[in-house]
């Protein structure tokens, strides 16, 4: 597609659910990454992809954070057992290069734990 | 996590005013990326600085890579309505490929 496509935009979860979210790069780019943005603040680094290769996991807050990209294009970020402190914007950003700061960002998935 | 410091953190301009704002860092970084944030959107990249002391305008928009590596700062020059909203700083530093430091951001409004 013409950019980077998340999905859902909006997710309501009961503390302890599990959730997944999806982030669709922009065609053939090959780096990926996850950024969660609390309420006020800048993106916070999550993870990062090089095709299908996660290369940095430094920013997974915990163990219930788990993202994959099996085959080098779409990405899912899970979270199990959530808790309220999970709830922010979960961004999804891709570039064509390696080491590229060009990125896409998508326009996020909101996640509420309530 | 670490952030930037970013200042100011808001501010409230007349429609042909200029807008400066700035980032500092106790680290050193090896590139500067200064992005806007428009409500339920993602950020998008305005200018990007790879080198110690570069000086990068785009339109309106200049920004500086600081001669320390530690700070940088994003000059807005005769700002109009469009340019409401939400400024970041980001850096990256070392070894970290792709990963984004972000800072606080600075909310900007533009009264007309």
């Amino acid at each position: 597609g013409a950019g980077v496509s998340q999905s859902p935009r909006y997710k309501v979860a009961k503390r302890g659910q599990d959730v997944a979210l999806r982030c669709d790069p922009i065609s053939g780019h090959v780096s990926l990454f996850w950024y969660q943005q609390a309420l006020g603040q800048g993106p916070e680094f999550l993870t990062y992809f090089q095709n299908e290769a996660q290369l940095d996991k430094s920013g997974l807050p915990s163990d219930r954070f788990f993202a994959e990209r099996p085959e080098g294009s779409v990405s899912t970020l899970k979270i199990q057992r959530t808790q309220q402190e999970d709830s922010a914007v979960y961004l999804c950003a891709s570039s064509q290069r390696r080491q590229s700061y060009g990125y896409t960002f998508g326009s996020g998935t909101r996640l509420t734990v309530v | 996590g670490q952030q930037l410091n970013q200042s100011p953190q808001s501010m409230f301009i007349q429609e042909g005013e200029d807008v400066s704002m700035n980032c500092t860092s106790s680290s050193i970084f090896n590139t500067w990326l200064w992005y806007k944030q428009d409500p339920g959107e993602g950020p998008v990249l305005l200018i990007a600085l790879y080198k110690a002391g570069e000086l990068t305008s785009n339109g309106r928009l200049t920004a500086q890579f600081g001669i320390t590596r530690k700070d940088s700062f994003l000059n807005i020059s005769a700002s109009i309505p469009s340019d409401v909203g939400i400024y970041f700083c980001a850096g990256q530093g070392g070894t970290s490929y792709g990963k984004l430091t972000f800072g606080q951001g600075t909310i900007l409004t533009v009264h007309p």
